[in-house]
């Protein structure tokens, strides 16, 4: 069965440095996408960027970037120049046909 | 474009009530699904559709009930509430791609059962 494992269940960082959220996932497949997703303290699940497993680059999105690492099956997320309104639940999801999620790191933003 | 929408926001049900979630999109996605959300252990997967007239079992099927008769609505029902299903529920929906794309997520219903 596939799964996704996110060890941090919490992490901080200073406003304007860089942190980096760690996820790993197993699964035979081939082909899939992975996912990360920002859930603020309004509980709407905002998708901040996304993989293709086919594609070798890392997917970026202005202050946030990957590092897909397919053999090792690892997804980090990194986010640079870190922003108060970065704080929020992150997860990382996998998904062939249907999502699964990790369980999630908590981000806290101190000025 | 409203995108997925959710009713109720809140609810407080008494155990062994019954109760319908209601979601709906606007985007023409064939694929939506209903997750719950509890403290420390992320999202995961009740119940899915495919398309209208198709639904199938996700991760926590038990105690819940789905059916998909339009395109645009995919309601929840729980026939008996009990402690257990107190959670956070979500909605979401995507267009059917292999492997399945990004999927929308609505704002989610509180769900507390005493």
């Amino acid at each position: 069965a596939q799964t996704v494992t996110q060890s941090q269940p919490e992490m901080s960082v200073q406003e304007a440095e860089t942190v980096t959220l760690s996820c790993t996932y197993d699964t035979s497949e081939s082909d899939y996408y992975l996912f990360w997703y920002k859930q603020p303290p309004s509980r709407q699940m905002i998708l901040v960027i996304r993989q293709e497993a086919y594609k070798q680059q890392n997917a970026t999105e202005n202050r946030f970037s990957v590092n897909f690492q397919k053999a090792a099956k690892s997804f980090s997320l990194k986010i640079s120049d870190s922003q108060l309104g970065d704080a929020a639940m992150y997860f990382c999801a996998y998904t062939t046909d249907k999502l699964i999620f990790g369980t999630g790191t908590r981000l806290q933003v101190f000025p | 474009n409203a995108g997925v929408t959710q009713t109720p926001k809140f609810q407080v049900l008494k155990t062994g009530q019954s109760m319908t979630l209601q979601c709906a999109q606007d985007m023409n996605h064939e694929y939506m699904s209903w997750y719950r959300q509890d403290p420390g252990m992320g999202l995961r997967l009740i119940h899915y559709s495919v398309g209208a007239g198709i639904t199938d079992q996700g991760e926590v099927p038990n105690g819940y009930n789905v059916s998909r008769s339009t395109t645009e609505d995919f309601p929840l029902r729980l026939l008996s509430a009990a402690p257990s299903q107190t959670s956070v529920y979500f909605c979401a929906s995507s267009i059917v791609e292999a492997p399945v794309y990004e999927q929308y997520f609505g704002p989610g219903t509180r769900l507390t059962v005493t």
